[in-house]
């Protein structure tokens, strides 16, 4: 089973800040917490990952509270092609799979 | 980051054929690549871990015998689904992880195949 919980769906607006949330509060000290994107019909995309600290990259920053039990993925300008299925996955499974569950369906909206 | 090919995007087949797909990493060396399922709606579940020249590790209910999987090098593993049925239609997606200690340590994935058996 998927150790995190996200919302459902969200919406954004276009240009705004999109900022999913994810828990994971069972987290061991020793996973990482890893968010993919999934667009309609395509593969699953790698977004970003980290451990403890706070990650930024060109497409998005990721913000891991001090306790680890929860993160947000910050979108800092949304943009249409931006819509998807957002997946926050902490890395698990005895063969360090990826182990996937219902994410959250992100619509940027003009 | 690092690019996963797959191949083919779309097949159709009759029922009772079988059919491969290739999964490629074409800028690095996977050592374990992984074969993935999702069915509309739903998330992706995994199916099988492939290991380079071992035997695949399957998952409960995904059947070996069915879902034949060979890893015969460091950059390519197959899926060869075999006697298709309708029911065996679905979106299939490998991904592939770059050798330990290698600079990334996230996994890729594939562009996924469509498989429709009519």
């Amino acid at each position: 089973d998927a150790k995190t919980t996200q919302p459902t769906s969200m919406d954004c607006a276009e240009g705004r800040a999109a900022n999913l949330p994810c828990n994971h509060s069972t987290i061991s000290g020793n996973e990482y917490v890893y968010w993919y994107r999934q667009i309609h019909s395509q593969g699953p995309q790698y977004i970003i990952h980290g451990l403890k600290n706070n990650e930024t990259n060109e497409m998005a920053s990721l913000i891991i509270t001090e306790d680890r039990k929860s993160s947000t993925l910050i979108l800092p300008h949304a943009t249409l092609r931006d819509t998807a299925v957002y997946y926050c996955i902490v890395r698990g499974g005895s063969q360090g799979n990826l182990i996937f569950g219902k994410g959250t369906k992100l619509s940027v909206k003009p | 980051g690092a690019v996963v090919s797959q191949h083919p995007s779309r097949v159709i087949c009759k029922s009772g054929t079988s059919v491969k797909i290739e999964c490629r990493s074409l800028d690095f060396q996977a050592t374990t690549m992984f074969w993935y399922r999702q069915f509309p709606k739903q998330s992706l579940m995994l199916m099988a871990t492939s290991n380079e020249g071992s035997k695949a590790t399957y998952e409960q209910g995904v059947e070996k015998d069915k879902f034949l999987i060979n890893h015969a090098s460091l950059t390519l593993s197959t899926l060869t689904v075999t006697s298709a049925h309708p029911e065996d239609s679905s979106f299939y997606i490998c991904s592939a992880r770059a050798l330990p200690g290698s600079r990334h340590t996230e996994a890729f994935f594939g562009q996924g195949t469509r498989l429709t058996v009519v």
